[in-house]
Order: C-alpha cells, then sequence, then structure tokens
C-alpha cells in the first residue's frame, strides 16, 4: 500500500491566484480529513468527508477555501484567491472507519504552500 | 470549546535521560485519546491509542497514561532517533479529531 498521496509536495505562488491541492486517500478509506499545519496555530482541522460527504466544515477558513471528493480515490482542496496568510503545510488523512485504536488517521506527507 | 493543551513546548534530553511529555485535554465526551510522531518534513504517524482513565499502552521506549484531565508520555533511556515531534489529539463528538501544537523532543548524543 502505497499510503496517503498528496500533490504537489511544494507549491509557491504569488497573492491572488488560485491552488489546487489533491490527495489521494488509502483505497478502501471511508474518512478523508484536510489539516493545516503552522507554528502558530498547530494542526488545525478544515474539513472531514465521510463516503466522499463533506461531514464538518467548520474549520474552513472563509469562502476562500473549498474542497471536493469527487469519488473514494481523489480529494481537492482549492484556495481562490491566495493570501500570504494561507502559507502553511496542508496535510490529508484518511481513515478506514470510526475512529478507534485500530484504525487512526493515516497521514500523507503534506503540501507546503508558500504565498508571495 | 474543546481544547489540547501540551507542554513542554520543546524539550532537550541527554540520551539516556527519561522524562515525560504532558498533554491536557479538555472536551466533552471524550471518545479517545491519541499520540502521534511527526518527524521533519513528514506527516505524523500514530503511536497510541488510549480510550479510559487508568489505561497505558506501551510501545519500546515509550508509554502513555491517561486520567481524566489529560495524558503523559514517558519515555525511558531516550535515543538520538527518538528526536521528533511528538503530538497529543483527542477525538470529541462525531469524528471530529483535535490536536495539540506539539511538543518537539531533541535527544543529545
Amino acid at each position: 500500500d502505497a499510503g496517503v498521496i498528496q500533490s504537489p509536495r511544494h507549491e509557491v505562488t504569488e497573492m491572488g491566484q488560485e491552488v489546487t491541492l489533491r490527495c489521494k486517500p488509502i483505497s478502501g478509506h471511508d474518512y478523508l480529513f484536510w489539516y493545516r499545519q503552522t507554528m502558530m496555530r498547530g494542526l488545525e482541522l478544515l474539513i472531514y468527508f465521510n463516503n466522499n460527504v463533506p461531514i464538518d466544515d467548520s474549520g474552513m477558513p472563509e469562502d476562500r477555501f473549498s474542497a471536493k471528493m469527487p469519488n473514494a480515490s481523489f480529494s481537492t482542496l482549492k484556495i481562490q484567491p491566495s493570501e500570504p496568510r494561507d502559507s502553511a503545510v496542508y496535510f490529508c488523512a484518511s481513515s478506514p472507519d470510526r475512529l478507534t485504536a485500530n484504525s487512526p488517521l493515516h497521514f500523507g506527507n503534506g503540501t507546503r504552500l508558500t504565498v508571495t | 470549546e474543546d481544547q489540547v493543551t501540551q507542554s513542554p513546548e520543546a524539550l532537550r534530553l541527554q540520551e539516556g535521560e527519561s522524562s515525560s511529555l504532558n498533554c491536557s485535554y479538555t472536551v466533552s465526551g471524550l471518545r479517545g485519546l491519541f499520540w502521534y510522531r511527526q518527524d521533519p518534513g513528514k506527516g505524523p504517524e500514530f503511536l497510541f491509542t488510549l480510550y479510559s482513565a487508568g489505561e497505558e499502552k506501551e510501545k519500546e521506549r515509550l508509554k502513555a497514561t491517561l486520567t481524566k484531565k489529560e495524558s503523559f508520555l514517558h519515555i525511558t533511556a531516550p535515543k538520538p532517533e527518538d528526536s521528533a515531534t511528538y503530538l497529543c489529539a483527542v477525538q470529541a463528538r462525531y469524528d471530529k479529531i483535535i490536536f495539540g501544537k506539539g511538543t518537539r523532543l531533541h535527544i543529545l548524543p
């Protein structure tokens, strides 16, 4: 199993541009989470899906952020327009079932976003 | 509001010097407490899940314990390869997972 795959690994863009981050969860995992990590705020939950349906998006900072999961093997997080304060590492994580000791979160290696 | 606080923010130890990391939490209806390890440039990696006060889990030099208000990650005789950021997370209502900011641990050879 290749694990959770995120792309790109690094993204540098200018303020005002659209940014799209991509995630392929582990096959068979029903839950998908998007997190953002900064030194100041740590890991923040942005949104999570269950069986491709968004369950809780209360962590999405504002309308500039949107996430989709068109099928069980692909999700995107889009920022439009991007701002310098969006600079962070964005992680995608998946889990096979209701979170338990036997099915914890499996994280990708993140996308480091820099907005200049 | 559900909250997770970890201390200290950073810790430097000599190789072999045992210590403990703290995770205090305020959550309505704790369903589980998780410990993760994060290496630079990588995503967090799962270590333990604890469900109820009094529970303990061990893995090599690490032992996690849980009370009604906090969890400890005890590190016994650490080695340089134990250097990492250790993250605590709680599972609150539904399936929402809330993370603390982590403790950066550095073990000096």
